[in-house]
């Protein structure tokens, strides 16, 4: 498509529900970035794929969190047991390259809320 | 999680003022990008600068890289109510080019 796309744009969820956020990055992207955004926190890195290396998950707070990116093209972010910390929106960027040099196109977003 | 030091916080303006942001680090960084944010939305990116004193002009925004690739200003001549947002920057730093650190922002309102 001709940019980032991520759904749902809002998710309410109860705690200890599991969740599936998903990001569809640009054609022919080849890396694929998950942040997190809290107010006051700035963005926080989740996770990056690039092409058929293995994903970097340094940045994923605990197990309750994966991602997996299928083709290397669509890819989800799964939370398991959601709880009220989680609340935040989930960013999805894809770039070409994986180079930083070329930026990054971002999605609009998940808010997801744990009530 | 480092931070680049964004500032300042929040600004709020009179449409037609100039201002200027700034963001620091004491580290070097290998490239640098600023961002614009609306809400409701992700990231724009604006322009991305990598040799140190290197100057880049997009309309009335001027972005200037430090010299010793610290630190970078973006500055925006003649304020618009459309200008507003939140003002991101993110950098690299060398050997580590596939992971942006990201500053707070500055929360920028311009009044009509």
């Amino acid at each position: 498509g001709a940019g980032v796309s991520q759904s749902p744009s809002n998710k309410v969820t109860e705690k200890g529900k599991d969740v599936e956020l998903r990001c569809d990055p640009i054609s022919g992207h080849t890396a694929l970035y998950w942040y997190r955004q809290s107010l006051g926190q700035g963005l926080e890195f989740l996770i990056y794929f690039q092409g058929n290396s293995a994903p970097d998950k340094s940045g994923l707070p605990s197990d309750r969190f994966s991602a997996e990116r299928t083709g290397g093209s669509v890819s989800t972010l799964t939370i398991q047991r959601t709880q009220q910390e989680d609340s935040a929106v989930y960013l999805c960027a894809s770039s070409s390259g994986g180079r930083e040099l070329y930026g990054y196109t971002f999605g609009s977003g998940t808010r997801l809320t744990v009530v | 999680t480092q931070l680049l030091e964004q500032s300042p916080q929040f600004l709020s303006i009179q449409e037609g003022e100039n201002l200027t942001v700034y963001c620091n680090s004491s580290s070097v960084f290998s490239s640098l990008q600023w961002y614009r944010q609306e809400p409701g939305e992700g990231p724009v990116l604006l322009v991305t600068v990598v040799t140190g004193g290197e100057v880049k002009k997009l309309k009335r925004l001027t972005f200037q890289f430090g010299d010793a690739r610290k630190d970078s200003s973006l500055h925006i001549t003649a304020a618009q109510p459309g200008d507003t947002g939140l003002y991101l920057c993110a950098g690299s730093y060398p050997g580590n080019n596939r992971k942006l650190i990201w500053g707070l922002g500055t929360s920028l309102a311009v009044n009509p």
